[in-house]
């Protein structure tokens, strides 16, 4: 199985500042023949699912505010939050879908400072 | 509005059996490949099962292996989870997932299964 790790495990940023949160794979999630890494990014608030913003590592989802966005390649990979806004306070998982078992990091919590 | 709903929840003791529903409004499900994932309290994700659309293929984690089962029903626009033999680290809330060209993109908002006596 590929096991995914996220860090930080938590990480608090002032209103409008910029968030990262890292990514990595145990193996590479690029599939040579298309290019594309199959990596995802989920946002999660209480008492609700995991909620797409990125897949593709890069492409945002439809409806995602721009100010999330996704990097990387083969193993390792960013989500940025260029301007932390109160709504984005959520914990924060990759995901990959390269093979099965598809997994997930263990998330990374996102406060308010 | 497209969307997954998830039903048959509840408390169940331990060697127990569920049957968990994925209902699909919005869009054809036979189209789609779909994922059972479940989240423990105050854990992350977990996959635990997928059909594929036509319901030939299925590949389960090896937590639930030999005791759950998926299934789909084209006629009711619906995927079913057959649960036996519950033990107790099978509680969490489960969701169905609609996986779209590889990435999975629509979330059922869960159904509880809580293993206790």
């Amino acid at each position: 199985d590929i096991v995914m790790t996220q860090s930080p495990d938590s990480l608090a940023v002032s209103l409008g500042e910029r968030a990262t949160i890292n990514c990595k794979s145990s193996q590479s999630v690029l599939y040579s023949s298309n290019s594309k890494n199959y990596l995802a990014w989920y946002q999660q608030k209480p008492g609700q699912p995991p909620k797409l913003l990125i897949y593709w590592a890069s492409t945002r989802e439809s409806g995602v505010p721009g100010r999330f966005s996704g990097s990387g390649s083969g193993t390792h990979f960013t989500l940025t939050i260029s301007s932390l806004q109160a709504e984005d306070v959520a914990v924060y998982y990759c995901q990959q879908y390269y093979s099965t078992p598809s997994t997930f990091g263990q998330g990374t919590k996102v406060e308010i400072k | 509005e497209v969307q997954l709903v998830e039903s048959g929840g509840g408390l169940v003791q331990p060697g127990g059996s569920l049957r968990l529903s994925c209902a699909a409004s919005g869009f054809i499900l036979n189209n789609y490949e779909i994922h059972w994932v479940r989240q423990a309290p105050g854990k992350g994700p977990e996959w635990i099962s997928y059909i594929s659309n036509i319901g030939t293929t299925t590949y389960y984690a090896d937590s639930v292996k030999g005791r759950f089962t998926v299934s789909r029903d084209d006629a009711r626009n619906s995927v079913f989870l057959q649960m036996n033999s519950l033990r107790a680290e099978d509680t969490a809330v489960y969701y169905c997932v609609r996986e779209h060209y590889d990435f999975w993109d629509v979330w059922g908002k869960g159904t509880t299964v809580t293993v206790s006596s």
